[in-house]
């Protein structure tokens, strides 16, 4: 079974801190990606990434970066986090085949206060 | 600009009749359609998939249905049970853009016995 990880289920922190979301995939999977979800507006893509080193911007990534520098691991980064990033963050991972299915992590409740 | 809806935000459903979950799209650059479930404080789970190059796919309870004339997807769970309270989310895949999935809004689906 594919396993994704998320480094924390709960997370809460202070507007204007710096903050790291890890997702870690067993699979060997080349493609990675991270979502928020939000009531009324589904997942949306902030970033993903289809090889190490390799990161393209999804519909939503207006104060967010990311690092992939080992197959396994997608970080998500808010530089300077506000409140309107409160929200559910997922981290999906897949294969690069002509099948699509994306295996999502536990998902990370982030509080921005 | 949402490329993939769910105009229903919950659907309620006795226990063993069927539950119809319905999906729009726009796009017509979109090769495969994915069904996803979500319960509470979980990751979506993969649940069914459609190539668009056909129009039905079935897997046990699931079946999915795809209209390209109309752009408009459905899922049928039959029979319904209580465990099929959750979330759906319909996603949608553009050709060539490395796996990435347009989402869905969810809809809410309630299982009564």
């Amino acid at each position: 079974d594919v396993k994704v990880t998320q480094s924390s289920r709960y997370l809460v922190k202070r507007t204007g801190e710096k903050v790291f979301l890890e997702c870690v995939q067993d699979m060997d999977h080349e493609n990675m990606f991270w979502y928020r979800q939000d009531p009324g507006l589904g997942l949306r893509l902030i970033y993903f990434s289809y090889d190490v080193k390799m990161k393209e911007k999804g519909d939503i990534p207006e104060g967010y970066s990311v690092s992939r520098e080992k197959k396994e691991r997608f970080s998500l980064i808010l530089e300077s986090a506000s409140t309107n990033q409160t929200s559910m963050y997922l981290c999906a991972s897949s294969l690069e085949t002509d099948r699509a299915e994306q295996y999502f992590g536990p998902g990370t409740r982030l509080t921005v206060t | 600009d949402q490329q993939v809806k769910q105009n229903s935000p919950s659907l309620s459903v006795q226990e063993g009749r069927i539950s119809i979950l319905n999906c729009d799209y726009t796009n017509s650059m979109f090769d495969y359609f994915l069904w996803y479930k979500k319960y509470p404080a979980e990751g979506p789970t993969f649940l069914i998939s459609i190539s668009s190059i056909k129009d039905k796919n079935e897997d046990g309870r699931f079946t999915v249905f795809l209209n390209k004339s109309a752009k408009h997807l459905s899922l049928h769970i039959v029979p319904s049970q209580p465990g099929d309270s959750a979330v759906y989310f319909c996603a949608a895949r553009l050709t060539d853009s490395w796996g990435k999935l347009q989402f869905g809004a969810g809809t809410q689906v309630v299982v009564t016995p």
